[in-house]
């Protein structure tokens, strides 16, 4: 069965520390995605990558960074986690277009708070 | 820039009535439209998808949705709920001209009562 890993369920940070998201797929896919989802808010792109090393903005960067140097494994960053940053991150991997075909295999989730 | 709308935040239904969980889309060209499901503390899993085939697509556990460019629709609708059913459901839409960067609309809670 395929699957998109995603390393820690529950994570309870402080405020101004630095915050790694992990996230570990074995489908081979290309392009992977972490968002964040809020109540009301629905889901919200904050970076994607398309290949190792290549990155690009989603709709909320600010306050985030990623990391993908292996094709399996995408690292979400955060720079000095704030309490506004309190939220479910979610992470996707697809195939390139895949968008019209099977669409995106989704994690688990991280249930992040920082105080 | 392409969206979704869901209609109403939260639904609630009776076991063995049927559902209607509205999505309305704006897009100046023919998007592929999914529905995705949430169950609590389990990541999203896709319903059913839409890409210019069939307007009527039928998914798993029983659900279904129609495309109608006219009204710029696409409402997920199941006969019958089951208890199992309750969850949350995203409707998305693709970018224009295809890609990889999906637009979530903000959710439908669904309750199933007895």
């Amino acid at each position: 069965d395929v699957k998109v890993t995603q390393s820690s369920r529950y994570l309870v940070k402080r405020t101004g520390e630095k915050v790694f998201l992990e996230c570990v797929q074995d489908m081979d896919h290309e392009n992977m995605f972490w968002y964040r989802q809020d109540p009301g808010l629905g889901l919200r792109l904050i970076y994607f990558s398309y290949d190792v090393k290549m990155k690009e903005k989603g709709d909320i960067p600010e306050g985030y960074s990623v990391s993908r140097e292996k094709k399996e494994r995408f690292s979400l960053i955060l720079e000095s986690a704030s309490t506004n940053q309190t939220s479910m991150y979610l992470c996707a991997s697809s195939y390139p277009g895949q968008t019209e075909g099977y669409g995106y295999t989704f994690g688990s989730g991280t249930r992040l708070t920082v105080v | 820039a392409q969206s979704v709308t869901q209609l109403d935040s939260h639904v609630s239904v009776s076991e063995g009535t049927p559902v209607l969980l509205r999505c309305n889309y704006s897009s100046s060209y023919s998007p592929s439209l999914f529905w995705y499901v949430q169950h609590p503390n389990k990541g999203l899993q896709l319903l059913l998808k839409y890409t210019s085939a069939a307007t009527l697509v039928k998914g798993i556990n029983g659900f279904e949705a129609e495309f109608k460019k006219s009204e710029t629709s696409f409402h997920l609708t199941k006969p019958s709920a089951h208890m199992s059913d309750a969850a949350e459901y995203f409707c998305v839409v693709t970018p224009p001209g295809g890609g990889n960067k999906l637009t979530f609309g903000t959710g439908t809670q669904l309750k199933v009562e007895l």
